[in-house]
């Protein structure tokens, strides 16, 4: 139980376009999703927290008109890279939580790696 | 957010038992410690997760001293699969959010 898939796995766009990454949780209704990126050899950074149903709670120094969440049911969160540059090359990584249960455990996506040229 | 402290790396070979050691000497009354696997370009894996004490699943145990400042992670007879990185992770309860350090990169050589 308990998985996680994002899709695309991959993406390659050039620079200026938007990508959009969709997260679903396939055996469980997430009230909560998070949103994490990973450069190369580092460790998750947490970039946003996503609700079901309201705005999303982004994290320090993460813009939010560059990384547009929408959490529209309980199965599904996507991230819209805006205008993606070469900088936001990345491994970008969704979890996802029941809510309201303790432990909330999160369980994460595959990740989807974005190459922008 | 309680911070957490590993250690960088680790060698094993196969066949071996493998602890990994976390301090999280600012652990809150209720935050539970989880342990994920990452596998490169993969998203992390859920291994085990505990509050107290010594809890056991089919991958790994995990073991938690009385005052809660640290837990070590089990790999019994690790094989060359094993070979990833390790985080641990306490929260979960107060604060959803997950505050991932370095991880610990285990290497398993045959």
């Amino acid at each position: 139980g308990a998985v996680v898939s994002q899709h695309p796995s991959r993406v390659i766009c050039k620079s200026g376009t938007s990508v959009k990454i969709e997260c679903r949780s396939l055996d469980f209704q997430a009230t909560t999703m998070f949103w994490y990126r990973q450069f190369p050899k580092k460790s998750l950074m947490l970039m946003a927290t996503s609700n079901e149903g309201s705005k999303a709670t982004y994290e320090q120094g993460v813009e939010k008109d560059k990384f547009l969440i929408n959490h529209a049911s309980l199965t599904l969160s996507t991230l819209t890279v805006t205008s993606a540059h070469p900088e936001d090359s990345s491994f970008y990584i969704c979890s996802a939580a029941l809510g309201q249960v303790i432990p909330d455990t999160q369980y994460f996506g595959p990740g989807t790696r974005l190459t922008v040229l | 957010l309680a911070k957490t402290t590993q250690p960088i790396s680790m060698d094993s070979y196969e066949g071996q038992e493998v602890n990994i050691t976390c301090s999280h000497n600012n652990i809150a009354t209720n935050d539970y410690i989880t342990w994920y696997q990452q596998f490169p370009s993969q998203g992390p894996r859920f291994i085990i997760q505990g509050y107290k004490t010594k809890v056991t699943n089919e991958v790994a145990s995990l073991f938690i001293p009385a005052d809660r400042k640290s837990s070590t992670l089990s790999l019994p007879r690790v094989s060359l699969s094993d070979t990833a990185v390790y985080y641990c992770l306490v929260g979960l309860t107060n604060d959803y959010k997950l505050s991932f350090g370095a991880g610990t990169t285990v290497t398993v050589r045959a």
